[in-house]
């Protein structure tokens, strides 16, 4: 069955970077594509980015300058890079995969990982 | 950016009665002839579950009871009769022409 499993280092250091992973299993991501969307503690969610079957990535313009995302097919991974965190940072991040239904690609997400939860403190 | 505004921000409804939920854009997410709006629950500790796509669309394995309407800048989520297991807070989501990705603010239903 589908699944996505993130995966990152609970707590980083103010001014710091965060690398975490999304490992999928049950569909390919040469066929799927992943977001990256993230939910601060009590607070609702931000989209951060998505990257597309074939490579192709769009970032929320207001994080860009901090966000990379690139992806390992052959591992079914998906790898988010965040730099200069800063206390608000601190949330929930979670990978999820984008809809695709007969073939028809709809914008929305339809399987999400548990999340892994970041820390951001001295 | 296109903005979301749900609205209420909380609502109790009564076991059995409708919920309504709002969520208005600040410009139109219609384009290629649909209406590219999402809405999911979230319940707390867990992630938030994809319930309506495409305005209108149910999800797989989503009771019937939850349903999707509206069109261009205007989308609601309706609930009847609501049940005990649908209190949770309800997001809408949509994505523009170039792809960006927003969600509303959220909606915390109660059930009384």
């Amino acid at each position: 069955q589908v699944q996505l499993k993130e995966s990152g280092p609970g707590l980083v250091a103010p001014s710091q970077s965060l690398s975490i992973t999304c490992t999928v299993s049950g569909f390919s991501l040469t066929s799927y594509g992943v977001h990256w969307v993230r939910q601060p503690p009590g607070k609702g969610l931000e989209w951060l980015v998505v990257i597309w079957s074939d490579g192709s990535t769009t970032y929320n313009s207001a994080l860009k300058s901090r966000l990379s995302i690139s992806k390992d097919n052959s591992k079914s991974q998906v790898f988010l890079k965040m730099n200069s965190l800063q206390t608000d940072d601190t949330a929930m991040y979670y990978c999820a995969r984008n809809s695709l239904k007969g073939g028809l690609l709809y914008y929305a997400m339809d399987y999400w990982g548990q999340g892994t939860s970041v820390t951001v403190s001295s | 950016d296109i903005v979301l505004t749900q609205s209420p921000a909380s609502l109790a409804v009564s076991l059995g009665q409708r919920a309504t939920i709002s969520c208005k854009a600040s410009q139109s997410v219609d384009y290629d002839g649909d209406s590219y709006m999402n809405w999911y629950q979230q319940k707390p500790g867990q992630p938030p579950k994809l319930l309506i796509y495409a305005a209108s669309n149910l999800e797989s394995g989503i009771p019937a009871r939850f349903s999707g309407s509206g069109s261009g800048t205007d989308f609601t989520l309706n609930i009847h009769p609501v049940e005990e297991e649908d209190a949770a807070t309800y997001y809408c989501q949509q994505s523009n022409e170039d792809l960006m990705y927003t969600f509303g603010g959220g909606t915390k239903l109660e059930i009384k």
